[in-house]
């Protein structure tokens, strides 16, 4: 049982539409990631929250909106997406954000599909 | 820009073959280095990870990892695979102090019974 939850695990989408991915971790951690995971490309860092605070925006498209109310929740906001968007977004936590402590964990995905 | 290298994107092993999978880096600072495992269907999970000490790190399910300095790498190796180790396996690195996780594209590994 991963201690990294995230919903939905699927995602089928319109390029007008908005909806929104969401991450639950239950391991007590400071710091949660979203990843983006394409098809034969490294996965990609989107976004880093530490103690609620965004920390780190790799150069993601504003039709990404990340979201942190709390420690142990993310989400990650989708409006007019691209078809290229379609990947597997993973969410990951660590204890921390420094040294030893950016051991990551990850959730299962959401697999999304933009039409 | 801080990059890292996997040098095969797919492995095909026979069980009891040894294994070892390469990973280089680019960045010349101190690093943390760490090994992912994704089984089909499964999430990403740690198979072992190096912050300092002694350079030949040992994970779970047999699996170890060297990481040297003057080559800027860090190879996986186990020395006799198993058919439930067919897996897509992943290299990340991260500087001492920096959020920046950086992931190889993944070396998918194949264990033919």
């Amino acid at each position: 049982e991963t201690g990294v939850t995230q919903t939905p695990r699927h995602l089928v989408m319109g390029m007008t539409n908005k909806k929104s991915l969401k991450c639950e971790q239950h391991l007590g951690h400071n710091a949660m990631y979203w990843y983006k995971q394409s098809a034969k490309k490294p996965l990609e860092l989107m976004f880093v929250y530490s103690l609620e605070e965004r920390v780190e925006n790799n150069s993601v498209p504003s039709r990404f909106s990340p979201e942190c109310p709390n420690s142990s929740h993310l989400f990650l906001h989708l409006h007019t997406l691209q078809p290229e968007d379609s990947a597997l977004y993973l969410c990951a936590s660590s204890p921390g954000t420094s040294g030893p402590y950016n051991e990551q964990f990850f959730g299962p995905g959401t697999r999304l599909t933009v039409l | 820009a801080q990059s890292v290298s996997q040098h095969n994107h797919h492995v095909i092993l026979s069980e009891a073959a040894s294994l070892e999978l390469g990973c280089n880096y680019s960045y010349g600072g101190t690093v943390n280095l760490f090994w992912y495992v994704q089984y089909p269907g499964q999430h990403l999970q740690l198979l072992l990870k190096y912050f300092s000490g002694d350079p030949l790190v040992k994970g779970i399910k047999g699996f170890e990892a060297e990481f040297i300095k003057s080559k800027f790498s860090f190879n996986l190796r186990k020395p006799s695979v198993q058919w439930s180790d067919t897996a897509e396996y992943f290299c990340a690195v991260n500087r001492y102090n920096n959020n920046d996780m950086r992931f190889g594209a993944g070396t998918r590994l194949t264990v033919k019974p």
